[in-house]
């Protein structure tokens, strides 16, 4: 258990559907991120939340929409995905954005788009 | 692109071999971590390296983080099929980039 909760645990979706993934922190923590993980790729850092401002969205598909709400709460907002996005996507946390922090990883979303 | 370079990709051995992975880069950074991922999990991190040239060791672990602060090992000692899953290094400026692993199994 490391304080980040992510839901649902797995999903398979359409790509006419719209689905979202929810991340909550009980940390404390000011800064949260996605990252998708695909097989035999890096990590790749999608969008990072400090404050509950974004401040880096990198480069990714308007089909992935972030929302933060709250310093502990993170949504990743899935629409007309293709199949190429089906991964894992994990939520992190940490207490600031940067060098310094330790990241802690919630255990992911299994996403499948079919 | 602070590209990460973690080699091998996979390694399979038995139960008390002893192991290293590598983690290299053309850029700088102020730290490096390494994490492990077991199957159905999010990435747990194992240690954080900061000056150049620094060894850590964590029980059969012993990580080194080169003087220039670019590459990084992992050296396992007699291995255990716990030690089983993704061995991921991190470099951390700003942020965080990641390698893509090395997947490691332990026989029994």
């Amino acid at each position: 258990e490391t304080g980040v909760t992510q839901t649902p645990r797995h999903l398979v979706m359409g790509m006419t559907n719209k689905k979202s993934l929810k991340c909550e922190q009980h940390l404390g923590h000011n800064a949260m991120y996605w990252y998708k993980q695909s097989a035999k790729k890096p990590l790749e850092l999608m969008f990072v939340y400090s404050l509950e401002e974004r401040v880096e969205n990198n480069s990714v598909p308007s089909r992935f929409s972030p929302e933060c709400p709250n310093s502990s709460h993170l949504f990743l907002h899935l629409h007309t995905l293709q199949p190429e996005d089906s991964a894992l996507y994990l939520c992190a946390s940490s207490q600031d954005r940067g060098s310094g922090n330790t990241i802690y990883f919630g255990e992911g979303s299994w996403l499948t788009v079919v | 692109t602070q590209l990460l370079e973690q080699s091998p990709q996979f390694l399979s051995i038995q139960e008390g071999e002893n192991l290293t992975v590598y983690c290299n880069s053309s850029s700088v950074f102020s730290s490096l971590q390494w994490y492990r991922q077991e199957p159905g999990e999010g990435p747990v991190l194992l240690v954080t390296v900061v000056t150049g040239g620094e060894v850590k060791k964590l029980k059969r672990l012993t990580f080194q983080f080169g003087d220039a602060r670019k590459d990084s090992s992992l050296h396992i000692t007699a291995a255990q099929p716990g030690d089983t899953g993704l061995y991921l290094c991190a470099g951390v400026n700003n942020d965080m980039r990641f390698g893509a692993g090395t997947r490691l199994t332990v026989k029994p």
